[in-house]
């Protein structure tokens, strides 16, 4: 069964400071990779995706995720955070086959930025 | 402007009293779903739809049902809620292809406080 781990629960950062979120999956075949975003109240946004090719996938709002297949990763970054990036980060996989289009989630990291 | 609408936004009802959570998205997509969020747990999947007609059991489905009558709705049916079933609820759509990649869109949430 695909799992999704994301090792940290709360990080903390300074406004522009560089960002890493960790995030490590399990899936026995191609894993299908998200990373969405919540802020207070609201739904689940999609930053960025991979699916095949090029390891270093750009999203949307400056964040960036490099895949490492051997490592069993699939990393968030930003290289200077604003104060607007404070919310709740989810890295997914996405199952195919009888298990079509399930969206396996980890524990989310929440995003505390100080001015 | 493509979306998915839930409603209510937030209920609070009693052990054992049925409700009915609505969830209608207008961009014709094939696969819809239902997660719930607690705490700590991310999101897990409660069911999913292929098509019209077409439904099957997530993670967790232990006290909900679902139907998929028209390709736009899909409703997320508790026919009598109890206190564990307190959760963040979202749905979610997509459209579908050999492989799962294509992004979920996801509703704002309906908060369920169940006394």
């Amino acid at each position: 069964a695909q799992s999704v781990t994301q090792p940290d629960i709360h990080i903390t950062v300074s406004e522009g400071a560089s960002l890493e979120l960790r995030c490590n999956y399990s899936y026995g075949a191609t894993p299908y990779l998200f990373w969405y975003v919540q802020s207070p109240g609201q739904g689940l946004q999609l930053l960025l995706k991979y699916f095949s090719g090029d390891t270093l996938v750009q999203g949307i709002k400056g964040f960036e995720a490099e895949f490492k297949r051997s490592q069993s990763s699939f990393n968030l970054r930003k290289p200077s955070v604003h104060w607007s990036d404070a919310a709740e980060y989810f890295c997914a996989v996405s199952a195919g086959g009888t298990s079509y289009g399930k969206l396996t989630f980890g524990q989310g990291t929440i995003l505390t930025v100080h001015p | 402007e493509a979306q998915v609408t839930q409603n209510p936004r937030y209920l609070i009802t009693v052990t054992g009293k049925k409700l009915t959570v609505t969830c209608s998205q207008n961009m014709n997509h094939e696969y819809m779903s239902w997660y719930r969020q607690d705490p700590g747990l991310g999101l897990r999947q409660i069911y999913y739809s292929m098509n019209v007609e077409v439904t099957d059991k997530g993670d967790v489905p232990e006290g909900y049902k679902v139907s998929r009558k028209e390709k736009r709705n899909f409703p997320l049916i508790l026919e009598s809620p109890s206190p564990n079933q307190t959760s963040l609820y979202f749905c979610a759509s997509s459209r579908t292809g050999a492989a799962p990649r294509y992004e979920q869109y996801f509703g704002p949430g309906t908060r369920l406080t169940v006394t």
